[in-house]
């Protein structure tokens, strides 16, 4: 079976662009979040995603934006970026069901995203 | 709101030795999940190992095993027969029962000494 795969895994923008993030879950899994990884902040959630609607968000401002597709694709979006936007974006994917295994989130290889 | 907390930003172990992570966390739930996670530098981060709160059985995985504490809030990891492998930056993670939304803590970086 196939990992999360997130495209594209580099990326530099410059301040006050806006950046699509992607993400592919593992098969048959349909739970996505998104989290940001700095140095000093370790990971941050950002948002859940679960049947195409975000079940919980973090404490981002609302330049950070996602969604979900029918096929559990997910989407992150920074618009106006800074120059704090950069980072580590990684996204996982579990089943999320009723299992307590089934809670386990399988992460992607993170899209590095640098803002100059 | 849930917290974890790991006080340990960086440790190092000798090659064959046994080494422990501290994570302490912060919850006013019964039922929840608890969890270590690996990454190596540059590469993706891994399930080490789960413990399911309502277990009173402390979880192991090969070399790899945790001390559930409980009432303390505490989920160490202890590493055994430490190899060059190991070396990673290690993230407890705690889940709430809803299993909606995990908390990570800062991370410690292991460094596995030849």
């Amino acid at each position: 079976k196939a990992g999360v795969t997130q495209t594209p895994r580099y990326l530099i923008k410059t301040r006050g662009q806006q950046v699509t993030l992607s993400c592919s879950p593992i098969s048959g899994h349909r739970s996505v979040s998104w989290y940001q990884q700095t140095p000093g902040q370790g990971l941050q959630f950002l948002f859940e995603y679960f049947s195409e609607t975000q079940r919980n968000k973090g404490n981002f401002p609302g330049r950070f934006s996602g969604r979900q597709f029918s096929n559990s694709r997910s989407e992150m979006n920074v618009s106006t970026l800074e120059l704090g936007d950069s980072a580590l974006y990684l996204c996982a994917s579990s089943l999320s069901g009723a299992l307590a295994d089934s809670y386990e989130q399988y992460f992607g290889p993170g899209t590095r995203l640098t803002v100059t | 709101a849930q917290t974890v907390t790991q006080s340990q930003p960086e440790m190092s172990v000798q090659e064959a030795e046994t080494v422990t992570l501290s994570c302490t966390y912060d919850t006013s739930e019964n039922n929840y999940y608890l969890f270590w996670y690996k990454q190596p530098p540059s590469r993706q981060m891994i399930l080490v190992i789960r413990q399911e709160a309502y277990k009173q059985q402390n979880a192991t995985e090969n070399r790899f095993s945790v001390n559930f504490q409980k009432a303390a809030k505490s989920f160490s990891l202890k590493i055994s027969d430490s190899q060059l492998g190991d070396t990673a930056m290690y993230f407890c993670a705690f889940m709430t029962n809803t299993g909606n939304q995990f908390y990570f803590g800062t991370g410690t970086s292991l460094t596995v000494i030849p």
